[in-house]
């Protein structure tokens, strides 16, 4: 089977900091996904993942180890618009589908 | 992301009635999926389009749930009749450069 998992919650506060960790077990894998999702919006994609190691992209910073399972988003400066949902998303072969976490809603306060 | 469409936006409906969503992606792209978003979960696959095939929809609920994609372009999404469970938001996406992009969905509330 496939699980993918990522803390419910967190909060930080505006212009600090902030990983969201996600480990996965998934039977195969070609692609690890990170999406934003506002409140009562689509998710928008974030970044992408296949090989191990950070990928930078502004304030936003995404690292994968394969042989850990692991990934994690790195947000920094935040902002109070970063106030959102971050899905955490597997490929595990070819053209798959994408699996995803249940999402960890993350909150940024003054 | 304007390239994918759905409507109605939103949908209130009583339990039983039928319901349909519609996804209008920009041409061109061959995979479309259905995914259903519960509150405070993640999106989890209904079904997956190539073109007109669909060609993984082991996780949609076959006795009350029905899929089409005609053309291969634009797509339905149907449910009779409707239970209380199925209040979700329903997501169209398509694979543009490897990554799905997203319609806005449809917010169902089923009473």
């Amino acid at each position: 089977g496939q699980n993918i998992d990522q803390p419910t919650e967190m909060t930080a506060t505006e212009g600090a900091i902030v990983q969201i960790n996600c480990t996965y077990q998934t039977s195969g894998f070609n692609g690890l996904f990170w999406y934003q999702q506002h409140a009562g919006e689509a998710p928008t994609f974030l970044s992408y993942n296949v090989l191990d190691g950070l990928e930078e992209k502004g304030r936003f910073s995404s690292f994968l180890s394969r042989s850990k399972g692991y990934s994690y988003l790195l947000l920094k400066e935040l902002q109070m618009k970063d106030s959102a949902s971050y899905l955490c998303a597997v490929r595990d072969s070819g053209n798959t589908p994408l699996v995803f976490g249940k999402g960890t809603r993350l909150s940024v306060i003054a | 992301e304007a390239g994918v469409v759905q409507s109605p936006r939103y949908k209130i409906i009583e339990k039983k009635q039928p319901v349909a969503f519609w996804c209008n992606p920009i041409s061109g792209h061959n995979t479309l999926y259905w995914y259903r978003q519960n509150l405070g979960q993640g999106p989890e696959l209904l079904i997956r389009y190539e073109n007109e095939e669909a060609v993984d929809d082991s996780q949609l609920p076959k006795d009350r749930f029905s899929a089409e994609r005609l053309k291969g372009v634009d797509s339905t999404l149907k449910i009779q009749p409707a239970e209380l469970g199925d209040s979700a938001v329903y997501l169209c996406a398509i694979l543009k450069y490897g990554e799905l992009f997203f319609g806005e969905g449809s917010r169902l509330t089923v009473l």
